[in-house]
């Protein structure tokens, strides 16, 4: 069945270091994959996406790679700040029928030591 | 306004009891979204709404009865929980495949 498969499950860095999270999908019809941050007690919130046409996108301090050969996606942060430390959800969903169908990761917890 | 909404914000029920959870949106997106999160997991998709049809249910048990009334408006009834179903329940909204899933700020429901 689908599955993402995201690494790793915890990653601790210091204040300034950049900070990387891998993710491998199953689903070749996947064409949409985007990242989530949820910090405790709140709601998922987008922070950046990424679609099959594309391979890079970066947004400030934040960018997503994209390997469809390779079926693997990952997210870079770069010069992490003490409120990244967050859990960090990947997803990856086929485009159909006018909705998503969002296959989450396990996530990752990141923690940013000041 | 680009908020989904979830009422309530908590919920404790017995195993008898029927309540709903609501969620509501004035977004003008076409596909909501039910997903159940336990703790240190990730979101677990449970029906799909598009254009106010069930496109999903996830074999989710017939305790939980999703309802869509409206474009903006998504319920869940529930109805003869378990302990195991004590969970946040995230409500979600986007506007087509393909583009940013809005989540709201969830129900924490706990079943006694």
């Amino acid at each position: 069945g689908e599955n993402v498969e995201q690494h790793p499950s915890t990653l601790s860095v210091q204040e300034g270091d950049s900070a990387v999270i891998k993710c491998t999908y199953s689903d070749s019809a996947s064409n949409y994959f985007p990242w989530y941050k949820q910090e405790l007690g709140k709601r998922p919130q987008l922070i950046i996406d990424i679609r099959s046409n594309v391979g890079e996108k970066k947004d400030q301090r934040i960018a997503v790679t994209l390997n469809k050969t390779a079926k693997h996606f990952s997210l870079h942060i770069t010069e992490t700040q003490p409120e990244d430390s967050a859990v960090y959800f990947c997803a990856a969903s086929p485009f159909s029928g006018g909705y998503n169908k969002l296959i989450f990761g396990a996530g990752t917890r990141l923690a940013v030591h000041p | 306004d680009t908020e989904v909404t979830q009422t309530p914000k908590h919920l404790v029920m017995g195993m008898t009891n029927k309540k709903s959870l609501k969620c509501e949106q004035h977004m003008g997106h076409r596909a909501m979204y039910w997903y159940k999160q336990k703790a240190k997991k990730p979101p677990e998709l449970m029906f799909v709404y598009s254009y106010e049809k069930l496109s999903i249910n996830e074999s989710v048990p017939s305790r939980f009865s999703p309802e869509c009334p409206n474009s903006s408006l998504l319920n869940l009834h529930l109805h003869a929980l378990q302990p195991e179903d004590s969970a946040l329940y995230l409500c979600a909204s986007s506007q087509v495949t393909g583009t940013e899933q809005f989540f709201g700020p969830g129900t924490r429901l706990t079943v006694l």
